[in-house]
């Protein structure tokens, strides 16, 4: 199976500061990579798939790029609304879906 | 909108079975995938499986293999994931979550939208 993992698994930045976080996986996925955020007590949202295409309605401050084995998501001007934890899934390499462990985001 | 209605909060003791619904709407209930995924207490999304609600076939995840039975109701639009065997650490919020993509396509997309989650407890 392919497995997924993220770094760092924490940060902490100010408002307004670029953040990127990276998810990995241990074969190459093409362009078969979501992201989603997920709020405390919350449900995941979706915000970005086919690794760089975001969902409507999601801030033009998230944005996605990657492809095959390593992928990167940005928060272009951090907002305190970001706090949250973000998750890569990889989907259409079948089966199973695999989801990264998880990248919690907090303000400094 | 397309939306996903879970079943409430549950309270099993270890060893029981536990069966999740999730009531959909404003989608053509047999055109997409549902995917069931859990998440324990502080810890991460973690996939279960999808039914073919057109066929009723199923994909699980090989660590639920023999545990979990996905199934569907097409005149309600409801899918149905039960639990057997239950543990102590199956304690989780378990979603549902339909896939992007027709099932015409046969390929597995990303999720969008999800239920509301429905809390299990598995206690003595």
């Amino acid at each position: 199976d392919i497995q997924m993992t993220q770094s760092p698994s924490s940060l902490s930045a100010s408002v307004g500061d670029r953040v990127t976080i990276s998810c990995r996986a241990s074969q190459g996925i093409s362009n078969y990579l979501a992201w989603y955020q997920q709020k405390p007590g919350k449900v995941p949202k979706l915000l970005i798939y086919a690794a760089s295409t975001l969902q409507s309605g999601v801030p033009s401050r998230f944005s996605g790029s990657g492809s095959g084995t390593d992928f990167t998501l940005t928060i272009s001007s951090l907002q305190p609304e970001d706090v949250a934890t973000y998750y890569c899934q990889k989907y259409n390499s079948a089966p199973p879906i695999t989801f990264g462990p998880g990248t919690k985001v907090d303000i400094k | 909108q397309v939306q996903l209605v879970q079943s409430g909060a549950e309270v099993k003791e270890p060893g029981a079975s536990v069966k999740v619904s999730c009531k959909t709407s404003g989608y053509t209930f047999t055109g997409y995938y549902m995917h069931w995924v859990r998440q324990a207490p502080g810890q991460g999304l973690e996939w279960m499986g999808r039914i073919n609600p057109h066929s009723g076939g199923t994909v699980y995840a090989q660590k639920f293999q023999g545990r979990v039975t996905m199934t569907r109701d097409t005149s309600i639009s409801t899918a149905h994931m039960e639990l057997s065997s239950l543990r102590s650490d199956d304690t989780a919020v378990y979603y549902c979550a339909r896939d992007t993509l027709p099932i015409v396509v046969l390929l597995d997309g990303w999720f969008d939208p999800w239920g509301q989650g429905t809390l299990l407890t598995v206690s003595s």
